[in-house]
């Protein structure tokens, strides 16, 4: 098993539609993170979990909904999309809360496309 | 406004030949880089860090340097080889926390 994994790798979904991204990972690690990378933008930090407790939400709408079960999982619901948030949704997951404790692993992403 | 910024956004190079690829940051908080690499559909993968004690760190090919005064830091690859081809983005955190701060990348093609 790769260290992070995310499912599914594409998805297309309308605007009113619900899904799901699933990100786990195999590296024991305590802190899980989702990214949000748009076209010709830097990647953005949407959510930090670390021990499975949110402690950031970086001015993400309420249409993104995260949800981390245990330390392995990490999962974003999606509700109501704009054609906006079409992008590329990374998931990391690192050992500590410091970035000196270990780098941040990252998964190969989900591709989005709203229509 | 961006808080992290690089500025190329592509860097072509001969196989061989020093690769240089440049950051520039606003936040005086900023107390550790790193720099990621990229291939495409694949995640990002680390590559190199540096705290703000220290204005140089060198892992075999790879080196960055850190200028404070001017908020910038550099990564060079000596000597650039063609699985070096990669966007390669530059983070920075506060107070060494997991908050990453990117860049917007530079892609780096090394020519064989």
């Amino acid at each position: 098993e790769t260290g992070v994994t995310q499912t599914p790798r594409h998805l297309v979904m309308g605007m009113t539609n619900k899904k799901s991204l699933k990100c786990e990972q195999h590296l024991g690690h305590n802190a899980m993170y989702w990214y949000k990378q748009s076209a010709k933008k830097p990647l953005e930090l949407m959510f930090v979990y670390n021990f499975k407790e949110q402690t950031e939400n970086n001015s993400v709408p309420s249409r993104f909904s995260p949800e981390c079960p245990n330390s392995s999982h990490l999962f974003l619901h999606l509700h109501t999309l704009q054609p906006e948030d079409s992008a590329l949704y990374l998931c990391a997951s690192s050992q500590g809360t410091g970035v000196r404790d270990q780098p941040q692993h990252f998964g190969d992403g989900t591709r989005l496309s709203i229509l | 406004d961006q808080q992290v910024k690089q500025n190329s956004p592509s860097l072509s190079v001969q196989e061989g030949r020093i690769s240089i690829l440049n950051c520039d940051y606003t936040n005086s908080m900023f107390d550790y880089f790193l720099w990621y690499k990229k291939y495409p559909a694949e995640g990002p993968t680390f590559l190199i860090s540096i705290s703000s004690i220290k204005d140089k760190n060198e892992d075999g090919r790879f080196t960055v340097f850190l200028n404070k005064s001017a908020k910038h830091l550099s990564l060079h690859i000596v000597p650039s080889q063609p699985g070096d081809s990669a966007v390669y983005f530059c983070a920075a955190s506060a107070n060494a926390g997991n908050m990453l701060t990117f860049g917007g990348g530079t892609r780096l093609m090394v020519k064989p």
